[in-house]
């Protein structure tokens, strides 16, 4: 089974602070990516990767970055904490799409509460 | 219209029952179909996956895709109150590595 894992479950930032989210998956998939959910607005992209090295901004990239130095792992940044980034950060997953469209496979989330 | 509609529900329904989840869409180029399913505080976990037009079916669960229509469906069997999640209908064009998402339909199984 594909397995995708988020650092964190839970995590409190004040404003201002810079926030790191860790993601890592464990079957050698090429591409990777960061959502946030929040209820009403449903899954919302905000990064994905496609290759090391690699990044493509999604639907809401303003206030992210993110870093993607090796396969397996892809982490989101927010540059500078703002409470209206208080959500829950989901990563997933998927086989590059060259190889027919693959689903995403999904963490278990972050749920970030900023303060 | 939105690429993607889906009732947000609750949708209560008592234990044994069949239970019809659906989504509608407006891009005819969306091939590729799928369903996942949400317990509360947890990641979506992927239950179906399907290809174009037609059925296809896993244990009490049923996806129907009907192109023409731009209408996908879930079917579940039996219910049970552990079925009780958030589904969210999810589709994707021809090596399109993005996925368009609904927004999901809270479903409670009434034991």
């Amino acid at each position: 089974d594909v397995k995708v894992t988020q650092s964190s479950r839970y995590l409190v930032k004040r404003t201002g602070e810079k926030v790191f989210l860790e993601c890592v998956q464990d079957m050698d998939h090429e591409n990777m990516f960061w959502y946030r959910q929040d209820p009403g607005l449903g899954l919302r992209l905000i990064y994905f990767s496609y290759d090391v090295k690699m990044k493509e901004k999604g639907d809401i990239p303003e206030g992210y970055s993110v870093s993607r130095e090796k396969k397996e792992r892809f982490s989101l940044i927010l540059e500078s904490a703002s409470t209206n980034q208080t959500s829950m950060y989901l990563c997933a997953s998927s086989l590059l799409s060259g190889r027919g469209n693959q689903p995403q496979h999904f963490g278990d989330g972050t749920r970030l509460s900023i303060l | 219209q939105k690429e993607v509609e889906q009732d947000p529900g609750p949708l209560s329904v008592p234990e044994g029952a069949i239970v019809s989840l659906n989504c509608t869409y407006s891009n005819s180029a969306f091939q590729y179909f799928m369903w996942y399913r949400q317990y509360s505080r947890k990641g979506p976990e992927l239950l179906m996956y399907t290809y174009s037009s037609g059925n296809k079916e896993d244990g009490r669960f049923t996806a129907q895709v009907d192109k023409s229509s731009k209408y996908i469906s879930l079917f579940i069997r039996d219910s049970q109150p552990s079925d009780s999640a958030t589904y969210l209908c999810a589709m994707s064009a021809r090596r399109d590595d993005k996925i368009i998402f609904g927004k999901g339909t809270r479903l409670h199984i009434l034991p």
